[in-house]
């Protein structure tokens, strides 16, 4: 496709269960990026990822935040026991090479925990 | 610490009317500084991007910014501002060859017809 896809859109989630959401970058993208944006709030960033490899996770909140890039182009971003904090658009970004570069977002998936 | 900052939450404007958002920035060197743009249930779209050199940047959409230095300031413009302007607008910044972009809280626009 031409842009960041993300899946789902909207997810629904009790408090406790395990989420996971789908990022789909700009097909030849090297950089992916992960930012949670609180309501009323600017994207705060999660991760970042060089292909395959995780180089920063400085800013997911606790360990119950996950994410991958196995094959170095979708990504996963998996929170577990999700907790009604957790609730929030995550948005997913690529850029064409590593380091800094412009960055491409996606639509966002926003997360409610009930 | 690094921060970007926008004062306004909220403005309104009417349609045809001028338009400027503010953005200023605390870090210890000069970042690298954009705007983007995002309409409900859309991701961001990047307006424009401060790299260096001349300091009037001119965007996409009839959007300019003006950085200055001395103010520490990123302040996005439009002459006249059409209904479609409405959305949020979040201004960022990241050092020069770092990935990490902060990010201002954003400044939600309305456009009175």
């Amino acid at each position: 496709g031409a842009g960041v896809s993300q899946s789902p859109r909207y997810k629904v989630a009790k408090r406790g269960q395990d989420v996971a959401l789908r990022c789909d970058p700009i097909s030849g993208h090297v950089s992916l990026f992960w930012y949670q944006q609180a309501l009323g709030q600017g994207p705060e960033f999660l991760t970042y990822f060089q292909n395959e490899a995780q180089l920063d996770k400085s800013g997911l909140p606790s360990d119950r935040f996950f994410a991958e890039r196995p094959e170095g182009s979708v990504s996963t971003l998996k929170i577990q026991r999700t907790q009604q904090e957790d609730s929030a658009v995550y948005l997913c970004a690529s850029s064409l090479t590593g380091g800094f570069n412009e960055q491409f977002f996606g639509p966002g998936t926003r997360l409610t925990v009930l | 610490a690094q921060s970007v900052t926008q004062p306004d939450i909220h403005i309104t404007v009417s349609e045809g009317a001028s338009l400027e958002l503010r953005c200023n920035y605390s870090y210890g060197a000069t970042p690298y500084l954009f705007w983007y743009v995002q309409s409900p249930g859309q991701g961001l779209q990047l307006l424009l991007k401060y790299f260096s050199g001349d300091t009037l940047v001119q965007g996409i959409k009839g959007f300019e910014a003006e950085f200055k230095r001395s103010q520490s300031s990123f302040n996005l413009r439009k002459p006249s501002v059409h209904w479609s302007d409405a959305a949020e607008y979040f201004c960022a910044a990241t050092l020069s060859g770092t990935y990490k972009y902060i990010f201002g809280t954003g400044t939600r626009l309305k456009v009175l017809a």
